[in-house]
């Protein structure tokens, strides 16, 4: 697609429930991140892939929190037991490379009740 | 450590009138500069970018952002306002010494340009 896709755009769940979150980057980007937005507040850094690994995971914040990226292009932000603070707008973005801008999706919108 | 100041939570302009977002970063190296916008339940769209060169970069609908190193400042800048310029503002700034991965964000500044 043209742009960065992110599957559903809204997820509404009850505490302790399981949550997978999606996202398609941009063909050819090798670089793909995810983001957490809370209500009024800017992106806060989750995790870095390039390519396959996750280069960079210190802004999950704790071990709930897990994503994958099997094949290098698609990548999944699975989240265990969710918690109502984990309510937020979760932001994927993808880049060609280490310097360049982000193109980020539209967002998944978790709710957790 | 990298971090980026948006001192004005909001700003209000006239329609015609220009515009000032203001951004300070701090890193300890060289930074890569953005400005990014986030229209109501959409994701953030890229503005512009500062990575070396000419201090005044040009983007997206209009804006330019000038890149200060002595006040380590990147304001955001557009001549005349428009209506659909509202929107909420982010600077983000990646720092190139600690060969930081990620953005990272400020807090945002709402921009609302009156009719």
């Amino acid at each position: 697609g043209a742009g960065v896709s992110q599957t559903p755009s809204n997820k509404v769940t009850e505490k302790g429930k399981y949550v997978e979150l999606r996202c398609d980057p941009i063909s050819g980007h090798t670089a793909l991140y995810w983001y957490r937005q809370s209500l009024g507040q800017g992106p806060e850094f989750l995790i870095y892939f390039q390519g396959t690994g996750a280069a960079d995971d210190s802004g999950l914040p704790n071990d709930r929190f897990f994503a994958v990226r099997p094949e290098g292009s698609v990548s999944t932000l699975k989240i265990q037991r969710t918690e109502r603070g984990d309510s937020a707008v979760y932001l994927c973005a993808s880049s060609p490379g280490r310097t360049g801008e982000l193109f980020f999706g539209e967002g998944s919108r978790l709710t957790v009740l | 450590a990298q971090s980026v100041a948006q001192p004005e939570d909001q700003v209000n302009v006239a329609e015609g009138n220009p515009l000032t977002v203001k951004c300070t970063y701090s890193v300890s190296g060289n930074p890569y500069l953005f400005w990014y916008v986030q229209y109501p339940n959409r994701g953030l769209q890229f503005l512009l970018k500062y990575i070396t060169g000419d201090n005044l970069v040009k983007g997206s609908y209009g804006f330019e952002a000038e890149f200060n190193k002595s006040q380590t400042s990147f304001h955001l800048k557009k001549p005349s306002a428009l209506v659909s310029d509202s929107a909420l503002y982010f600077c983000a700034v990646r720092d190139l010494r600690t060969g930081a991965n990620n953005l990272f964000f400020g807090t945002g500044t709402r921009l609302t340009v009156i009719p």
